[in-house]
């Protein structure tokens, strides 16, 4: 079972570039959420999704793009990388509030 | 404006005592109340939650302390074992009326280092 798998799991970006980080969850759960997690600090959500079709703005969606087609995939989307966007990013999807499951993460370095 | 705050950054106990991890918050929104243990380059995995209409929730070694008056919770790991060691992370959302959609918001995270 693989749960919540996230690719890729490290890059290096040049300020300006742009990059789709991808998110697949086989569990057929309709919530979906995107959290980066800055050094020293906890994680704030980007964009979530109640379901396919559906997507919303979290606490931190400047710079960043969701799409949502099916209930598996939810990728994330940068334009122009900044600095500011070095981060670990999180992909966690949900059936109920305490079972929300997270992927491995996606170390995000931009120079 | 940090709605949920752990501030002790890193906890170091020995081996068989009590650890106690600690988060306040200040949305008296939120009801409901979970912890998360992530181990280095891994996402977090949930460990035990808490709704507001209790005051206490225990799960083996892991017991969540909730004081809605203080709005302060905390979790006691008893006793702690050198495999506990992590960072452990307070979250917390509005469950109530089924609108906040489980979003979560977190605290920085405490280091937990248990010694052998």
């Amino acid at each position: 079972n693989a749960g919540v798998t996230q690719t890729p799991k490290f890059r290096i970006l040049k300020i300006g570039q742009s990059m789709t980080l991808q998110c697949t969850q086989d569990m057929n759960h309709n919530y979906m959420y995107w959290y980066r997690q800055d050094p020293g600090m906890g994680l704030k959500l980007i964009y979530y999704s109640v379901g396919a079709g559906i997507t919303d703005k979290g606490e931190v969606p400047n710079g960043y793009n969701v799409s949502r087609s099916t209930t598996e995939d939810f990728p994330l989307r940068l334009e122009l990388a900044a600095p500011s966007q070095t981060s670990v990013y999180f992909c966690a999807s949900r059936s109920s509030v305490e079972t929300q499951y997270f992927g491995p993460g996606t170390r995000l370095l931009v120079l | 404006d940090q709605q949920v705050k752990q501030n002790s950054p890193s906890l170091s106990v020995q081996e068989g005592r009590i650890s106690i991890l600690n988060c306040d918050y200040t949305n008296s929104m939120f009801d409901y109340f979970l912890w998360y243990k992530k181990y280095p380059a891994e996402g977090p995995t949930f460990l035990i939650s808490i709704s507001s209409i209790k005051d206490k929730n225990e799960d083996g070694r892991f017991t969540v302390f909730l004081n809605k008056s203080a709005k302060h919770l905390s979790l006691h790991i008893v006793p702690s074992q050198p495999g506990d060691s992590a960072v452990y992370f307070c979250a917390a959302t509005t469950w109530a009326g089924g609108t906040s959609y489980g979003k979560l918001t977190f605290g920085q995270g405490t280091i937990l280092t248990v010694h052998p």
